[in-house]
């Protein structure tokens, strides 16, 4: 059984390039998150997704930020224009059920961002 | 809103010393969980506490969940090498699940 798959695992881009972050959860999880993790810090939640909504986009840090679930499976986290303090390890997470008991995430390798 | 702190942010033990990391949230929660992130890799889930005053054991490392439901233990007796890690805990707040600050376990054989 596979486990929670990100791709590409590191991503070195110049500053002001868009980029694009994938994740493929583990088959059947309709939960869906993303965080992302600075150097020796703690996970910052970005967004999730029940199925393919996100009903609450609150945390991504702002407008050049964006991410997209389709099929109720693979999600893409956009990152445009990137700029150097983006850089950072970006973690996706699937789980069973969304906060229902017993139901812990799982995450992926994470993608390690570098912005020049 | 909601924070969720741990203390300390690092410990260094020497191994076969016992190890405490403390979880305290500003609003109760619903339920708790506790994950650990080696270095270099991501967070892995160790147990989730649902119950006020609930203590779950998995073989050296005790969980605690607190009677108010605002905060949680993790204890580790005599450490190993193989517990080097950061150690999380997590508490869902509606629609989002927020990590703790994360303490940073260092043990020297």
């Amino acid at each position: 059984g596979a486990g929670v798959s990100q791709s590409p695992s590191n991503k070195v881009t110049e500053k002001g390039k868009d980029v694009e972050l994938r994740c493929d959860p583990i088959s059947g999880h309709t939960a869906l998150y993303w965080y992302r993790q600075s150097l020796g810090q703690g996970l910052e939640f970005l967004i999730y997704f029940q199925g393919n909504s996100a009903p609450d986009k609150s945390g991504l840090p702002s407008d050049r930020f964006s991410a997209e679930r389709t099929g109720g499976s693979v999600s893409t986290l956009t990152i445009q224009r990137t700029q150097q303090e983006d850089s950072a390890v970006y973690l996706c997470a699937s789980s069973l059920v969304f906060h229902g008991p017993l139901s812990p995430l799982h995450f992926g390798n994470g993608t390690r961002l570098t912005v020049t | 809103g909601q924070q969720v702190m741990q203390i300390p942010q690092y410990q260094h033990v020497q191994e076969g010393e016992d190890f405490t990391t403390y979880c305290n949230s500003s609003t109760t929660l619903s339920n708790i969980q506790w994950y650990k992130q080696r270095p270099g890799g991501h967070p892995v889930f160790l147990i989730q506490l649902v119950k006020s005053g609930e203590v779950k054991k998995q073989k050296r490392l005790t969980f605690q969940f607190g009677e108010a439901k605002k905060n949680s233990s993790l204890h580790i007796t005599a450490t190993q090498t193989t517990d080097v890690g950061t150690y999380f805990c997590a508490g869902p707040r509606t629609d989002k699940l927020i990590f703790g600050t994360g303490t940073r376990l260092q043990v020297f054989p």
